[in-house]
């Protein structure tokens, strides 16, 4: 297994409130990533890391925080949700920018 | 940015029928890859391609860097073979994330 997970695997939550999504690595790698899945979209990046406290933002950064207090753990914060974040969203690491990616199995959020 | 067009959006085939998938992008790129999400949603990366010709038993992949696309082939094709396959790429330009198409849909029917 690539030692990877993200929680939780599903979520319901009502709008205008703070929902937080979790992905957790036990490879020691440095990028993590944050994307969303959505039909007729494919996969658009959120945010991503490049190492404990370094964040970037990515193409559908609006509505989305994130931090990385340790190596394994990269969390993904929707401030207050919105129907149009509901979404399956997809966390990644690898060890170079870009290269050698593996996914998480994928949270699926709804937000009513 | 960099903007990535995968054709066709959608491929149904017969079990053991070859496809071809196409990747256009808009701009040069150092990183191409393809992945493929099975139907339970699992993302797998296939291949590392960017540029020249690689091969994984039934799968192929080709990236012609200079005129800016690539195709991935899939010969003697299996129902295991269905999902969603995705181009990524990384433009030329910096030390980037990988930016998606959207994707073909490949379903093979027994």
């Amino acid at each position: 297994d690539a030692g990877i997970t993200q929680s939780p695997r599903h979520k319901v939550t009502e709008t205008g409130t703070p929902v937080t999504l979790r992905c957790h690595q036990t490879e020691n790698h440095r990028y993590m990533y944050w994307y969303r899945q959505d039909p007729g979209h494919g996969l658009r990046l959120i945010h991503y890391s490049y190492g404990v406290k370094d964040t970037d933002k990515g193409e559908v950064s609006d509505g989305y925080s994130v931090s990385r207090s340790k190596t394994e753990d990269f969390l993904l914060t929707l401030e207050s949700a919105t129907s149009s974040q509901t979404s399956v969203y997809f966390c990644a690491i690898s060890e170079s920018q870009g290269i050698g990616y593996t996914f998480g199995s994928g949270t699926r959020l709804t937000v009513v | 940015g960099i903007q990535v067009e995968q054709s066709p959006p959608d491929l149904i085939l017969q079990e053991g029928a070859n496809s071809t998938l196409r990747c256009n992008f808009s701009d040069s790129v150092n990183n191409l890859q393809w992945f493929h999400q099975n139907p339970w949603g699992q993302l797998i990366n296939l291949f590392y391609i960017p540029s020249g010709t690689k091969q994984n038993g039934r799968l192929s992949a080709t990236t012609v860097a200079t005129e800016r696309y690539s195709l991935l082939y899939i010969s003697s094709s299996q129902t295991t073979d269905s999902g969603v396959y995705f181009c990524a790429v990384v433009g030329n330009s910096g030390n980037t994330p990988l930016v998606f198409g959207k994707g073909t849909r490949l379903s093979v029917i027994a």
